[in-house]
């Protein structure tokens, strides 16, 4: 089931901040973020697993509300170098049957 | 170190015919899965190898094939090519862990084109 990310697109200005949600409509077991840069390879910022954690990774940080089956993803005081295509992709079960399903990502333009 | 490599960078085929995409991961890890990057549709989980056995597949047609070589390179063949399969074809690799996809290191795909 491909979890669901919302906004498609957003444009920023240097300095300002972004959310970006990830929504599933089956129970999580993980979920992790990538940020795809134009004609480069995705790159890993990070993984939560189920129980609510919150991580940080520089000025991006993620939270992951299990109840709720979604997680965000918060850019605080953006720079140029995060513009990209961000991916969530998430896990619904654990184990050997487990397959990391990616939405169909947020393009992130920061100006000057 | 060196990182994912794939190859060919770019392919251009026509309908009908087969497609073999190469993928060699980062020295120690097991894992490889192959991801397909059509224009608008995100990365579509199409395979997952370990241990040169296929794990777990995606919601893909068996004319998506793939293996795992004793040195965990991998190879991804696509038979009997239609124009909806021109994609960008990624392959990740990662260690192994017990209940959970690790991080993925991906390479910078190959190109497929049909005509």
């Amino acid at each position: 089931q491909q979890p669901v990310q919302s906004p498609q697109a957003v444009i920023l200005r240097e300095g300002e901040d972004a959310v970006i949600n990830c929504s599933s409509s089956k129970a999580l077991y993980s979920v992790h973020w990538y940020r795809q840069k134009h004609g480069e390879a995705p790159i890993f910022l990070m993984i939560l697993l189920k129980g609510g954690e919150q991580k940080g990774h520089d000025k991006i940080s993620a939270s992951f509300n299990e109840k709720k089956q979604q997680s965000s993803l918060y850019l605080t005081a953006s720079q140029l170098s995060y513009s990209g295509t961000y991916f969530c992709g998430t896990e619904n079960s654990g184990g050997s049957n487990y397959k990391l399903t990616f939405g169909k990502g947020t393009l992130l333009t920061v100006n000057p | 170190e060196a990182g994912v490599t794939q190859s060919p960078t770019h392919l251009i085929k026509t309908r009908g015919q087969q497609a073999t995409l190469r993928c060699s991961p980062i020295s120690g890890h097991t894992s490889v899965y192959w991801y397909q990057q059509a224009l608008g549709l995100g990365l579509q989980f199409l395979l997952w190898y370990d241990e040169g056995e296929e794990r777990n597949r995606g919601n893909f047609p068996p004319r998506f094939s793939g293996r795992q070589f004793p040195n965990y390179s991998s190879e991804l063949n696509v038979n009997a090519l239609e124009l909806e399969d021109s994609a960008l074809y990624l392959c990740a690799s990662s260690r192994y862990l017990a209940g959970l996809t690790g991080e993925l290191f991906f390479g910078e795909g190959s190109r497929l084109t049909v005509l």
